[in-house]
């Protein structure tokens, strides 16, 4: 079965100080993973994919599936990344979520 | 707006009871998600259409059913209420090729609270 999880559900990091938001996943094919924020007040929205590489508000993610991993990291954080962060897998047409981290960047 | 609309934003209703919400999706889109959202359970999947055909399922009661129609909006009807169905209740969108795949992106809408009493 598909499974996403996210340790943590709280994580408080000093602005300016290294991000990363931990998520691991379970799944017997070959997964797309993703991860999705909602800041206040706004509507889920993706952050990035795993197949595109790509470095988006300075978030990175990559794919360890050795460690069936798929961490969210940001080498200095910004006030504004404060919001809750969605890890996703999409797998047999089925797109799960883990239960989120809400990342808190204090001043 | 040419987002995914879901109505009602609110509703209140007491067990027993049955109610339909609703979800149009992005302009050009096909494949409507459902999902509901309860506390500290995260986003649990419930049902997923593609151009009016049930594409896959997760763990939706047998009490909640969903359809998608022809102009490719999909309502989700929750009958005998309890009190363990109050949530938010999302619908996203996507532009789904068929042979092709989910191309890596959900676009949701604002959710719809249902508190039952």
């Amino acid at each position: 079965a598909q499974r996403v999880t996210q340790p943590e559900k709280l994580l408080s990091v000093f602005k300016g100080a290294p991000v990363e938001l931990k998520c691991n996943y379970s799944y017997s094919g070959s997964p797309e993973l993703f991860w999705y924020v909602q800041y206040s007040r706004q509507r889920l929205q993706l952050l990035l994919r795993h197949i595109s590489r790509e470095s988006i508000k300075g978030f990175t993610a990559d794919l360890n599936k050795g460690e069936t991993s798929f961490h969210l990291k940001k080498p200095f954080a910004q006030e504004e990344d404060s919001a809750m962060y969605y890890c996703a897998l999409n797998g047999d047409d089925k797109i799960i979520f883990g239960k989120g981290t809400r990342l808190h960047i204090l001043p | 707006d040419s987002g995914v609309t879901q109505t009602p934003k609110h509703l209140i209703t007491a067990t027993g009871q049955r109610v339909t919400l609703r979800c149009s999706p992005r302009s050009g889109d096909l494949s409507v998600y459902w999902y509901q959202q309860s506390l500290d359970q995260g986003l649990q999947f419930l049902i997923q259409y593609y151009n009016g055909e049930e594409r896959a399922k997760g763990n939706i009661l047998e009490r909640f059913s969903a359809q998608q129609f022809p102009d490719l909006h999909s309502e989700l009807n929750l009958s005998s209420l309890e009190l363990g169905d109050s949530a938010l209740y999302f619908c996203a969108s996507s532009v789904y090729i068929s042979g092709g795949g989910f191309t890596g992106e959900l676009f949701f809408g604002e959710g719809s609270r249902l508190t039952v009493l």
